[in-house]
């Protein structure tokens, strides 16, 4: 099983749609995780954390269930300038540094 | 404000060719990574570096290797350029320790081979 498992999508919306989607991971052991966007033909940037039981910012908002090792991204009221590549990864445990990254979730908003 | 720069960020090089793409980072991480990006293979570790002259192969290492001389720099090599070697290339680096685990990429460099 990949460490990190992702929908490639694309999830194609209407501005100002809800749009959610997750990441499943293996590692029960992570505490953390990180949330990053990838814009066409850009490198990925951190867009959120996840600790604990989520994280919030503006529209964005990160959760985390233990119980079935996925964490979720919600986006509420999309922006034409949402569409991006989403990436998650797990925080670096048992002394491992190699980032292991999703392939990514495609999101497309439309007018 | 955090930088991983990678100075090459376009080129074109023949079949055969030695290619050095180089990457600064002026954060003192001790971990900088090569990744390369396809289209639907999301990213791919070609090599990591976990100190100055420490390298370890990633998942596809076969036509690349690395330098690590100083610890704010890190290279990547193809030895002998080849049409399948055509990607973007990203490099990143990332702290050790408690302060955190995020990492920090470069702006990439595409890379066609002809």
């Amino acid at each position: 099983r990949k460490e990190v498992e992702q929908d490639p999508g694309p999830f194609n919306v209407p501005e100002g749609a809800t749009v959610a989607f997750n990441c499943t991971y293996s590692n029960s052991a992570s505490q953390s995780f990180f949330w990053y966007r990838q814009d066409c033909r850009k490198e990925p940037k951190l867009l959120m954390s996840v600790y604990s039981s989520g994280n919030e910012d503006g529209r964005f908002t990160a959760q985390l269930n233990r119980a079935s090792q996925y964490i979720s991204l919600l986006i509420r009221d999309s922006k034409l300038s949402d569409s991006a590549t989403y990436l998650c990864v797990p925080e670096l445990s048992g002394g491992s540094y190699i980032p292991t990254f999703g392939r990514g979730t495609s999101l497309i908003v439309h007018p | 404000d955090v930088k991983v720069t990678q100075s090459s960020r376009y080129l074109v090089k023949r079949t055969g060719e030695k290619v050095f793409l180089e990457c600064v980072q002026d954060m003192d991480h001790e971990n900088m990574f090569w990744y390369r990006q396809d289209p639907g293979l999301g990213l791919r570790l070609i090599y990591f570096s976990y100190d100055v002259k420490m390298k370890e192969k990633g998942d596809i290492p076969e036509g690349y290797s690395v330098s690590r001389e100083k610890k704010e720099r890190f290279s990547l090599i193809l030895e002998s350029a080849s049409t399948n070697q055509t990607s973007m290339y990203l490099c990143a680096s990332s702290p050790t320790g408690t302060g955190g685990n995020t990492i920090y990429f470069g702006e990439g460099s595409w890379l066609t081979v002809v």
